[in-house]
């Protein structure tokens, strides 16, 4: 059973245009983070966000965390082909220890 | 460069033989996890570490996976007669409980194990 819904799961847009990647749980985490992962690295850290309602900016990319915090959302404004790569959520628990990660959106970004 | 680093990166072997993995985490962070990847999919959780004690294991680690961390530093995870399905890559992250809720992981580069 998936903890955390990534949607959409691919996702491929010309150089320029905006996107939306969705991620969704019934559960409440008590922080939830956003990574990039390129094909045969580990995932990079791009942000945390503790706070239901938490808005955080990071240059062209934009999260936020849900009120209830159950939900997160990665808005990438002007994608460029750098930005290509596997996004992927993972959220902690707010009553375990595990960290649960999404299902992954692939993102390719068309020069 | 002060960041997780895993050893070796990539791993052919045989179906039937033993591997194991190294992971040597960030230094002052107390929390070791491994985690498990395919292709085009998030990492799947195997257990984690606070310290030297082993404190979760998820079901997906079966009998033929061991991992420790025997002086709460680096850890390492063995795998048992191997199995093709056992091919992916195998992932080690650190994090520093103090900081919770604000907890973060910080993911090395990853084993790619591959078994014929």
């Amino acid at each position: 059973t998936q903890l955390l819904e990534q949607s959409p799961q691919f996702l491929s847009i010309q150089e320029g245009e905006n996107l939306t990647v969705y991620c969704n749980s019934s559960s409440v985490f008590s922080s939830l983070q956003w990574y990039r992962q390129e094909p045969g690295e580990g995932p990079v850290l791009l942000v945390t966000v503790v706070t239901g309602g938490e808005v955080k900016k990071l240059k062209r990319l934009t999260f936020q965390f849900g009120d209830a915090r159950k939900d997160s959302s990665l808005h990438i404004t002007a994608a460029q082909p750098g930005d290509t790569g596997l996004y992927l959520c993972a959220g902690l628990l707010s009553t375990g220890n595990q960290f649960y990660f999404g299902t992954g959106t692939s993102l390719t970004v068309i020069p | 460069d002060t960041g997780v680093s895993q050893d070796p990166r990539h791993k052919i072997t045989k179906r039937g033989q033993n591997v194991t993995f190294r992971c040597d985490p960030i230094s002052e962070h107390n929390r070791l996890y491994w985690y498990r990847q395919t292709l085009g999919q998030g990492p799947e959780f195997l257990t984690y570490f606070q310290n030297e004690a082993q404190l979760e294991k998820s079901r997906l680690l079966s009998d033929r996976f061991s991992a420790e961390r025997p002086k709460g530093s680096f850890s390492t995870l063995e795998i048992q007669r191997t199995e093709q399905g056992d091919s992916a890559m195998y992932l080690c992250a650190s994090s520093l409980t103090r900081l919770a809720p604000q907890e973060t992981q910080y993911f090395g580069p990853g084993t790619r194990l591959l078994v014929l």
